[in-house]
């Protein structure tokens, strides 16, 4: 089954207790992406991977890293988390980029006390 | 940055067809439009995309205004199962280094009543 799976589906920690959040796509989907949801501000990306290797920054990216050192796998890093962070995550993959239909996975929600 | 502009909130009967606009009148003209749309407590899913004809899938039809400025999704028959926020999203290209990110509105949220 075609899929976005992200891991964990939920996570408290604490604050400046470095997490990775991972994400793994099974369709050979070049394009990857972050984003975060958070009530009234809708879903805002944090960073993308158009390819292996290839990185950038989306509209929101600080306190985040990313890494794409194989194609079916985009964890997002946070060094040192803190409570603006808690959030709502998604990750999202798709064939070649953003002009085709982009796949996401269920939710990773993240509390940072 | 090319932005797009939505109502908060729809209502709709069921069985009855739903009109959701979106207004984005700094598209630029190699910009799709995308229709996204997100259940509760499930990660948004795709519903249509389009550049500048008309589009239809099995879930929706993409209306297209001919100066691209707006642009309208079209349930024809709501059912419960569609009450989900709809997100209306362009493909929002920097010009300094060619970089490409996604800009989401906040979206319109859609009631069906039974």
């Amino acid at each position: 089954e075609a899929q976005v799976t992200q891991n964990p589906r939920y996570l408290i920690t604490v604050t400046g207790k470095k997490l990775t959040v991972t994400c793994s796509q099974n369709m050979n989907h070049e394009y990857m992406s972050w984003y975060r949801q958070d009530p009234g501000l809708g879903l805002r990306q944090i960073y993308y991977s158009m390819n292996v290797e290839v990185t950038d920054k989306g509209d929101v990216p600080e306190g985040y890293k990313v890494s794409r050192k194989e194609k079916r796998n985009f964890p997002l890093i946070l060094e040192s988390p803190s409570p603006n962070q808690t959030s709502l995550y998604f990750c999202a993959s798709s064939p070649t980029g953003f002009n085709q239909p982009q796949h996401f996975g269920d939710g990773t929600r993240l509390s940072i006390l | 940055d090319a932005k797009t502009t939505q109502p908060n909130s729809m209502e709709s009967n069921e069985e009855e067809p739903v009109h959701l606009p979106c207004n984005h009148s700094t598209i630029s003209g190699t910009d799709y439009i995308h229709w996204y749309r997100q259940l509760p407590s499930q990660g948004p899913e795709y519903v249509i995309h389009g550049l500048t004809s008309n589009v239809n899938n099995r879930m929706a039809s993409l209306a297209i205004a001919e100066d691209r400025k707006s642009s309208t999704l079209i349930l024809h028959r709501a059912t419960l199962r569609d009450a989900a926020v709809y997100y209306c999203i362009l493909r929002d290209v920097l010009t300094q280094g060619g970089s490409e990110k996604l800009v989401f509105g906040k979206g319109t949220k859609l009631t069906v009543n039974p």
